[in-house]
């Protein structure tokens, strides 16, 4: 059983358009976070929710709107989609906020605009 | 968040140890040291994690300097699955929203 999932793996899309990227887990988790690697490989937070209130909130265009119906569920939706939107998104999830406790990922949603 | 300083890459040989070296000279008294890999085209994975002793795992070992401004991860015998990018990342324990901060990590290569 996957542990983290993510759907679709893969997202061809047009400029302009409105996607979503949906992630569930079935670790009985109480956070969720969703992560963005670039070209460059650099991992950065976007968002964190914890019993599906918003607890991390970086500095993100608010073209990206997380939503958390519960506890297991975290999905992206990103509005007029741009170029630079190409990326590969990862989801995760972590029993507790602390500092103590590890993260568990997904494989990753690869988003290309084209 | 502190920060950690790392190599950008080291390569070992199969079925050989392996010792990934980290330093964080500004970690605070709560920060805890963990350490994720990442395979090929996927996602990051939890390693270990640890804040003043050494620990073990199924994974690796993280042993921890006495004064805390450096740890080691190690690979007790290297497979070829086990070249990554490994990150070591410092978590402030703010007892409430303490993030995980992905620097560059170091890549690891292991020749057969």
């Amino acid at each position: 059983d996957t542990a983290v999932s993510q759907t679709p793996k893969y997202l061809v899309t047009q400029m302009g358009n409105d996607k979503s990227i949906k992630c569930e887990q079935n670790l009985g988790h109480d956070t969720m976070y969703w992560y963005k690697q670039d070209s460059k490989k650099f991992l950065k937070i976007m968002f964190s929710y914890n019993n599906k209130e918003l607890i991390i909130n970086e500095t993100v265009p608010n073209r990206f709107s997380p939503k958390s119906p519960d506890k297991a569920h975290l999905n992206l939706h990103i509005n007029s989609l741009e170029l630079g939107d190409s990326a590969v998104y990862f989801c995760a999830s972590s029993q507790g906020r602390k500092a103590n406790y590890g993260y568990t990922f997904g494989s990753g949603t690869r988003l290309t605009v084209v | 968040d502190a920060k950690t300083t790392q190599p950008n890459s080291m390569e070992s040989n199969e079925e050989e140890p392996v010792h990934l070296p980290c330093n964080h000279s500004t970690i605070s008294g709560t920060d805890y040291i963990h350490w994720y890999r990442q395979l090929p085209s996927q996602g990051p994975e939890y390693v270990i994690h640890g804040l003043t002793s050494n620990v073990n795992n199924r994974m690796a070992s993280l042993a921890i300097a006495e004064d805390r401004k450096s740890s080691t991860l190690i690979l007790h015998r290297a497979t070829l699955r086990d070249a990554a990018v490994y990150y070591c990342i410092l978590r402030f324990d703010t007892g409430a929203n303490s993030k995980l901060t992905f620097g560059k990590g170091i890549t690891l290569s292991v020749r057969p």
